[in-house]
């Protein structure tokens, strides 16, 4: 499984776009780039899944270079309920067993 | 979308005494499910895999014989923390595989030994 690592945290302010990116440079060629979402005392929750160049979805945007040994989670407008654990992950698919990284704690400012 | 539940949500108990813990994947049939435990401010830890059929794959330095996995049916894998004591207080997660490709988790269950 490829090594990922991002920031440990980030601060933002509500309405504002936020970017978190996340390192992979052992991405191997059949791996996925998945993120997950995981508020306090919850389980994670899938955002969003892609192999390369941009994908969308109704929460956020996921931007992968054609080196694919980076990816940019973009959450447009964020807002107070936004602040929970991001993390990234890389793998073959979403149905293997997950190791989860230290992820990036988002705390969004009023 | 795919529902997973767990069950209780949390649960306290003595030190001595064996929980048991249910994970069930309510609109979807999961031969595969996992366990993860997560101390506060850190990371998910994968426990083990829990495979429908077979004896669960418990990942390394996670005592088999404390926590105990039962994958009885295609919706139900349960996980029994036996002689319970504080340094297991935590919040264990479940999650169950829909094939192709799609892991889901559960809401999570805090347990607190006293």
């Amino acid at each position: 499984l490829a090594k990922t690592t991002q920031p440990i945290s980030m601060d933002s302010y509500e309405g504002q776009e936020v970017n978190i990116t996340c390192s992979h440079n052992n991405i191997a060629t059949n791996d996925y780039i998945t993120w997950y979402q995981q508020f306090p005392s919850q389980g994670p929750r899938f955002i969003i899944q892609g192999y390369k160049t941009k994908v969308t979805n109704e929460v956020a945007s996921l931007f992968i270079p054609a080196d694919r040994k980076s990816s940019t989670l973009s959450l447009p407008r964020v807002s107070l309920s936004d602040t929970a654990v991001y993390y990234c992950l890389v793998g073959e698919h979403r149905d293997d067993k997950i190791i989860f990284g230290k992820g990036t704690r988002l705390h969004i400012l009023p | 979308g795919a529902v997973v539940s767990q069950h209780p949500s949390w649960v306290i108990c003595k030190s001595g005494t064996s929980v048991k813990i249910e994970c069930r994947s309510l609109d979807f049939q999961a031969t595969t499910m996992f366990w993860y435990r997560q101390f506060p401010k850190q990371s998910l830890m994968l426990m083990a895999t829990s495979n429908e059929g077979s004896k669960a794959t418990y990942e390394q330095g996670v005592e088999k014989d404390k926590f105990l996995i039962n994958h009885a049916s295609l919706t139900l894998s349960t996980l029994t923390v036996t002689s319970a004591h504080p340094e297991d207080s935590s919040f264990y997660i479940c999650s169950a595989v829909r094939v192709p490709y799609e892991q889901y988790f559960g809401p999570g269950t805090r347990l607190t030994v006293t």
